[in-house]
């Protein structure tokens, strides 16, 4: 049972447009979600999170997006840039897991010039 | 100020064989993580330590063991690879930040180990 989805593999946008990452999880436990950036060849870097009792959460171009009623979360890049283009993973923990967390697949980000 | 460090960076072994994975970090985190992925999916989570001399399996630990050696260094072992075990290994290490107390984790470049 996998309790984060993220059901797009891939996305292409082009630079300058929006950019738009889905975030799907079962376990209403969760305390907070993030999401990470991975380049090739490289380890993920934390981006952004948002706490289960907020709804949004804004850093710069980076926006992510809460809806607990629907388990959903949704990460906005605005404007998009060819050095978003990436792996970004979805993940979540709960508050008394010492940092645990639960990641998604990934989607793969492609920001076109 | 290296943040985490992982050695080797690739490694081939054959079935059967035996080896360690280093992770050390320097940012004086009490929380370490080791994790695989596999291509085209997310991270799973091998096991932790919470805190020096504390060790907890994860999603996925059969075929591994660890140690937690200090508060810097947290080691990954296979004592019989199997091809199954192919993958690319990543550890990190975890703060919980002040604001909105989300534990936020800094990984390492990762291993890449290939089973033949």
């Amino acid at each position: 049972d996998q309790q984060v989805k993220q059901n797009s593999p891939s996305l292409s946008v082009q630079e300058g447009r929006i950019s738009i990452l889905n975030c799907d999880y079962t376990n209403s436990m969760f305390d907070y979600f993030l999401w990470y950036k991975k380049y090739p060849a490289e380890g993920p870097t934390f981006l952004i999170s948002i706490s289960s009792i907020k709804d949004k959460n804004e850093d710069g171009r980076f926006t992510v997006f809460l809806n607990k009623s629907a388990k959903h979360l949704s990460l906005h890049i605005v404007p998009s840039q060819p050095g978003d283009s990436a792996v970004y993973f979805c993940a979540a923990q709960q508050d008394t897991n010492a940092g645990k967390s639960t990641f998604g697949d990934g989607t793969t980000l492609t920001v076109k010039p | 100020n290296a943040g985490v460090t992982q050695t080797p960076k690739f490694q081939v072994l054959k079935t059967g064989q035996s080896m360690t994975l280093q992770c050390a970090q320097d940012m004086n985190h009490n929380s370490m993580y080791w994790y695989r992925q596999d291509p085209g999916m997310g991270l799973r989570l091998i096991y932790y330590s919470a805190s020096e001399g504390t060790t907890d399996k994860g999603e996925v630990p059969n075929g591994y063991n660890v140690s937690r050696l200090n508060k810097r260094e947290f080691s990954l072992r296979l004592e019989s690879a199997a091809p199954s075990q192919t993958s690319v290994y990543f550890c990190a290490s975890s703060v919980r930040m002040d604001v909105g107390r989300v534990w936020t984790q800094y990984f390492g470049p990762g291993t890449r180990l290939l089973v033949l």
